[in-house]
């Protein structure tokens, strides 16, 4: 099945730091969603993002649906040690199969405190 | 409280042995999905519903059948067609072309 392009594949920084990560597609999304996904656990939805250009914030996180939709970024500012985990980015396309999310195959992040 | 439980969190089968992971939601949500997790590897698409009575193959329905009878029940049976089972098994559930919340997972091991 068709996957976003999400980069980097892993990043390791120390605390304190700012995190930046993006998904592409070669397709227009109407919909991208950020999880991020604890070891042995469920992904869990941090930001969701339905408007192109829009920016959304929730608490350190901040993300936005890129102006020509086919693009979105996440950023983490001053990194915490349980910030550790996978981040991974999803988006609905347009007509057809748009009841299916498209993943991207996650950044995995490791904190050093 | 509202929320997605699976369970078991951890399941061990024989290889040839078919083996039912379930999936609850008290969320309301009409559609579910079943998801396949290999280690290191991205989310990929097992079945999915949006109505009662109602489902679609994803991506790797081969080797995998679900059951939708009621709204808020998802079950997914790994059969003995599965050639390669050992994985984690993720389910979710959203509002039509909402975002989707996830459950713990169920790890299931083949011996």
């Amino acid at each position: 099945g068709q996957q976003l392009n999400q980069s980097p594949q892993s990043m390791f920084i120390q605390e304190g730091e700012d995190v930046s990560m993006n998904c592409t597609s070669s397709s227009i999304f109407n919909t991208w969603l950020w999880y991020k996904q604890d070891p042995g656990e469920g992904p869990v939805l941090l930001i969701a993002l339905y408007k192109a250009g829009e920016l959304t914030s929730n608490g350190r996180l901040t993300a936005q649906f890129g102006i020509t939709r086919k693009d979105s970024f996440l950023n983490i500012s001053a990194s915490i040690p349980s910030d550790v985990g996978i981040y991974f980015c999803a988006g609905h396309g347009g007509a057809g199969n748009n009841r299916k999310l498209i993943w991207g195959l996650g950044t995995s992040l490791a904190v050093n405190p | 409280d509202g929320g997605i439980t699976q369970s078991p969190k951890y399941l061990f089968r024989k290889e040839g042995q078919n083996v039912t992971l379930s999936c609850e939601q008290n969320l309301n949500h009409d559609a579910m999905y079943w998801y396949r997790q290999d280690p290191g590897q991205g989310l990929r698409l097992i079945y999915y519903s949006q109505i009662v009575n109602d489902f679609q193959k994803g991506d790797i329905a081969e080797g995998y059948s679900v059951s939708r009878e009621k709204k808020e029940s998802f079950p997914l049976t790994v059969t003995s067609a599965q050639k390669n089972p050992t994985a984690f098994y993720l389910c979710a559930s959203s509002m039509v072309r909402r975002e989707q919340f996830f459950g713990p997972g169920t790890r299931l091991t083949v011996l």
